[in-house]
């Protein structure tokens, strides 16, 4: 079974300054992976995905994220944080099908 | 276009009570999946129904249930139900279920078993 690790449960950041988001999965075999944001009482909403096509996947509003075979990882980033950007970040691997295998989420905090 | 639908957005149950839950699809979209979102967890996988045939089942007890009607929607059932199903209840639908899709969220079912 594939599995995804999110390191921190909250990261706190400054308005203006990098945001990283940590993802690290296993999976047997090329991964499908997804980063997605929720807001409060809201759904998920897909910020970007890593389909085998470009190792540097860009996504909605100004984050990207880079997949690197060798260390398993997918870290979600973004240059400059905006207040905007404070919510819950999922990163998730596919399965098969619509099945996601989601990691347990970042809280993003942006500090004014 | 209308994204996907869910409803009812938040419901009271008491435990040992049975829920029915409500997801209508983008139009064109023959693929829904449901996902159980426990506070301060990642959603978690239910189940997959393309075309009315179930394509995927994640680890849950047999209490949950679902189906797929002709024209998409969907319904997910939990009978006897436990404090722990208390939870954020999301719906996702994709064109035909492929593994390259794009999954489209609902803004979910908020249930609380008391």
């Amino acid at each position: 079974a594939q599995s995804v690790t999110q390191l921190g449960s909250h990261v706190s950041v400054s308005e203006g300054a990098l945001v990283l988001l940590r993802c690290n999965y296993s999976s047997s075999v090329p991964p499908y992976l997804f980063w997605y944001v929720q807001y409060p009482n809201q759904g998920l909403q897909l910020l970007l995905k890593y389909t085998s096509a470009a190792t540097l996947v860009k996504g909605i509003n100004g984050f990207e994220a880079e997949f690197k075979k060798s260390e398993t990882s997918f870290h979600l980033t973004k240059p400059s944080a905006h207040m905007s950007d404070a919510a819950e970040y999922f990163c998730a691997v596919r399965e098969y099908g619509n099945k996601l295998v989601f990691g347990a989420g970042t809280i993003l905090r942006v500090k004014s | 276009d209308a994204g996907v639908t869910q409803s009812p957005t938040h419901l009271i149950k008491t435990r040992g009570q049975h829920v029915t839950l409500r997801c209508s699809p983008i139009s064109g979209h023959k693929s829904v999946s449901w996902y159980q979102q426990v506070l301060g967890q990642g959603p978690q996988f239910i189940f997959q129904y393309y075309e009315k045939e179930e394509r995927g089942r994640g680890n849950f007890p047999d209490r949950f249930s679902a189906r797929q009607f002709p024209n998409y929607s969907s319904e997910l059932n939990v009978n006897a139900l436990l404090l722990g199903d208390s939870a954020l209840y999301l719906c996702a639908s994709s064109l035909e279920g492929g593994s390259n899709e794009k999954l489209f969220f609902g803004s979910g079912t908020q249930l609380s078993v008391l």
